[in-house]
């Protein structure tokens, strides 16, 4: 049972544009959602979040975007810079005090000059 | 900081041999979590320990497996009996506490051949 589903294995974005990566969740119990980017050989670092209780939040070029109604959310990139070229994993906190945490299956962006 | 660090990075084992992965997290982070990542997948939660006290362990954790942190500071991994399902990258994390995001290691990848 995939509670939290990145429904784009992949996404190609040209350097400067917007990237927006999607993910979908199915439990209205999540109270906290996380993005985590990983480069090749390294674990996954933590890059912005947003609480349930909100429906945006913003950290440089980086805005998380949060429907309830629809169990969705976004990453907004904006530019978008090679360096960013990584992929790309959406987490959904299962237990506030325990933090465990349910991601999704990872998108791999790509950003070409 | 020196960051979450996870020894050995690679291991190579034969099928029915026992294997143990050592994490040691960011010093003063009380709590510590095991995840494991397959092909294609995200990070799927094992198990975590506040201090020294196990507190949860998911169903995917086997009988197979144990994990210890014996004086609350580093943790290990030990995998009997390996399997070629084990094969994975072994995934540790730390978080000073509620309301922190988990901190990862860069993994250690088991291969049973």
């Amino acid at each position: 049972d995939q509670q939290v589903k990145q429904n784009s294995p992949s996404l190609s974005v040209q350097e400067g544009r917007i990237s927006i990566l999607n993910c979908d969740y199915t439990n209205s119990m999540f109270d906290y959602f996380l993005w985590y980017k990983k480069y090749p050989a390294e674990g996954p670092t933590f890059l912005i979040s947003i609480s349930s209780i909100k429906d945006k939040n913003e950290d440089g070029r980086f805005t998380v975007f949060l429907n309830k109604s629809a169990k969705h959310l976004s990453l907004h990139i904006v530019p978008s810079q090679p360096g960013d070229s990584a992929v790309y994993f959406c987490a959904a906190r299962v237990d506030e005090g325990a933090q465990k945490l349910v991601f999704g299956q990872g998108t791999r962006l790509t950003i070409n000059p | 900081d020196t960051g979450v660090s996870q020894n050995p990075r690679h291991k190579i084992t034969k099928r029915g041999q026992n294997v143990t992965f050592r994490c040691d997290p960011i010093s003063e982070h009380n709590r510590l979590y095991w995840y494991r990542q397959t092909l294609g997948q995200g990070p799927e939660f094992l198990t975590y320990f506040q201090n020294e006290a196990q507190l949860e362990k998911s169903r995917l954790l086997s009988d197979r497996f144990s994990a210890e942190r014996p004086k609350g500071s580093f943790s290990t991994l030990e995998i009997q009996r390996t399997e070629q399902g084990d094969s994975a990258m072994y995934l540790c994390a730390s978080t000073p506490g509620m309301g922190s995001p988990l901190h990862f290691g860069n993994g250690t990848r088991l291969t049973v051949t």
